[in-house]
């Protein structure tokens, strides 16, 4: 099973509020990797775990948190959502940081 | 900074012809180049890679020509399929730093 999941596939947040977004996978990645997909603007890497370290971009560093409490699972949290947070979330997970495998994503709304 | 660019945006061809595709970086470390395509509904999934060993890597109608020296490669799709209509995105990746940079993509439509 190649399969990598994504919950919610769609959320609408209230700007000022959390929104906790979730990943799966089964297949024992010890890679797996957030990013944010905007119309007509390449995915953008937020962050990664490799294995249980967190690797987060300087330029998203204090927007996004995330947790890997086991091998298969990973969450991407935002404390108070923006406007500009609305975008597509993408969650991939890689067995040798070459090739990802990527989830169906979640489309994030906020008003 | 965007450091790896796809052109054109968005691409149409005839159903039998070759699509272009295009792509190019600036990060010299880069050792290793995945396209990834993305239907309408579902996930950017690997289609085909290629490493600077090689300038060439062919995979049944699509092929990736490589040119180190310009930092430039090239998704060609022969016979062009209405099934191969989909975003596609060219990424590079230094060994070891686990961080694929992506371009935008291109956006292709293959009319029957």
């Amino acid at each position: 099973d190649t399969t990598v999941k994504q919950n919610p596939r769609y959320k609408l947040a209230r700007v000022g509020k959390p929104v906790n977004l979730i990943c799966s996978q089964t297949m024992n990645h010890d890679t797996m990797y957030w990013y944010q997909k905007k119309p007509n603007q390449a995915p953008k890497l937020l962050l990664f775990y490799y294995d249980k370290i967190l690797n987060r971009e300087a330029d998203t560093f204090e927007k996004f948190q995330s947790s890997r409490p086991n091998n298969s699972f990973c969450s991407l949290y935002i404390g108070s959502a923006g406007l500009e947070y609305s975008a597509m979330y993408l969650c991939a997970s890689s067995a040798d940081r070459v090739e990802q495998f990527f989830g169906p994503g979640t489309r994030l709304t906020v008003l | 900074q965007q450091q790896v660019r796809q052109s054109p945006q968005s691409l149409t061809v005839w159903e039998g012809e070759t699509a272009i595709l295009n792509c190019s970086y600036e990060d010299s470390t880069f050792d290793y180049f995945p396209w990834y395509w993305q239907f309408p509904r579902e996930s950017p999934a690997l289609l085909i890679a290629i490493r600077p060993v090689s300038n060439k890597k062919e995979d049944g109608r699509f092929t990736i020509f490589f040119n180190k020296r310009e930092k430039k490669l090239s998704l060609h799709i022969t016979d062009s399929q209405p099934g191969d209509s989909a975003t596609y995105f060219c990424a590079g990746t230094s060994g070891g730093n686990y961080k694929p940079t992506f371009g935008k993509g291109t956006s292709l439509v293959v009319h029957p």
